[in-house]
């Protein structure tokens, strides 16, 4: 089956843009989760969503938003960017269906977004 | 939330056992210990998880101390593919994304 999907890939910004990336999760997950990554920082938690639900959220700006649709896509923006939003933005979808979840994550490849 | 301490990275000859450490003093009762590894330019992928006994699969072993307090992912012949970051995290319940602290996890290398 299809893993899931992160679009665009790769994006260059400049500093005051604002930017959407879009995760697309494994057909049935219900949850989706997101991450930003960078070398100094390593992997840190953004903020998950469950039935169009935000139900958690990390220690990230006000900038930096996010929503999922009745198909769970899901989506995220960060406005007004700046030059230590550069980073590898990742996405994880789970099942959520005990008791056939295991707990597993499924993470995209990401979207690797470069603010200038 | 819970954290884990885990080395900055390892090196393993290839075709050996691998065992990756990780400390969690403060986990609690309901904590799930999960491994996740990411490979180069690929996003983290699930390796194992436990609860409290020890745990098999096709790509690993996780060894569960009795307090709890530490574990250990033992990859029992380490190839070149096996060469990743490791993470080890807590899962406050067995599903429910709350707010998961990867860390910086070990960085393993394989020599050939």
């Amino acid at each position: 089956k299809a893993g899931v999907t992160q679009t665009p890939r790769y994006l260059i910004k400049t500093r005051g843009q604002q930017v959407t990336l879009s995760c697309s999760p494994i057909s049935g997950h219900r949850s989706v989760s997101w991450y930003q990554q960078t070398p100094g920082q390593g992997l840190q938690f953004l903020f998950e969503y469950f039935s169009e639900t935000q139900r958690n959220k990390g220690n990230f700006p006000g900038r930096f938003s996010g929503r999922q649709f009745s198909n769970s896509r899901s989506e995220m923006n960060v406005s007004t960017l700046e030059l230590g939003d550069s980073a590898l933005y990742l996405c994880a979808s789970s099942l959520e269906w005990a008791p056939r979840d295991t707990g597993e994550l499924f993470f995209g490849e990401g979207s690797r977004l470069t603010v200038l | 939330d819970a954290k884990t301490t885990q080395p900055n990275s390892m090196e393993s000859n290839e075709e050996e056992p691998v065992h990756l450490p990780c400390n969690h003093s403060t986990i609690s009762g309901t904590d799930y210990i999960h491994w996740y590894r990411q490979l180069p330019s690929q996003g983290p992928e699930y390796v194992i998880h436990g609860l409290t006994s020890n745990v098999n699969n096709r790509m690993a072993s996780l060894a569960i101390a009795e307090d709890r307090k530490s574990s250990t992912l033992i990859l029992h012949r380490a190839t070149l593919r096996d060469a990743a970051v490791y993470y080890c995290i807590l899962r406050p319940t067995h599903f429910g994304n709350e707010k998961l602290t990867f860390g910086t996890g070990t960085r393993l290398t394989i020599i050939p």
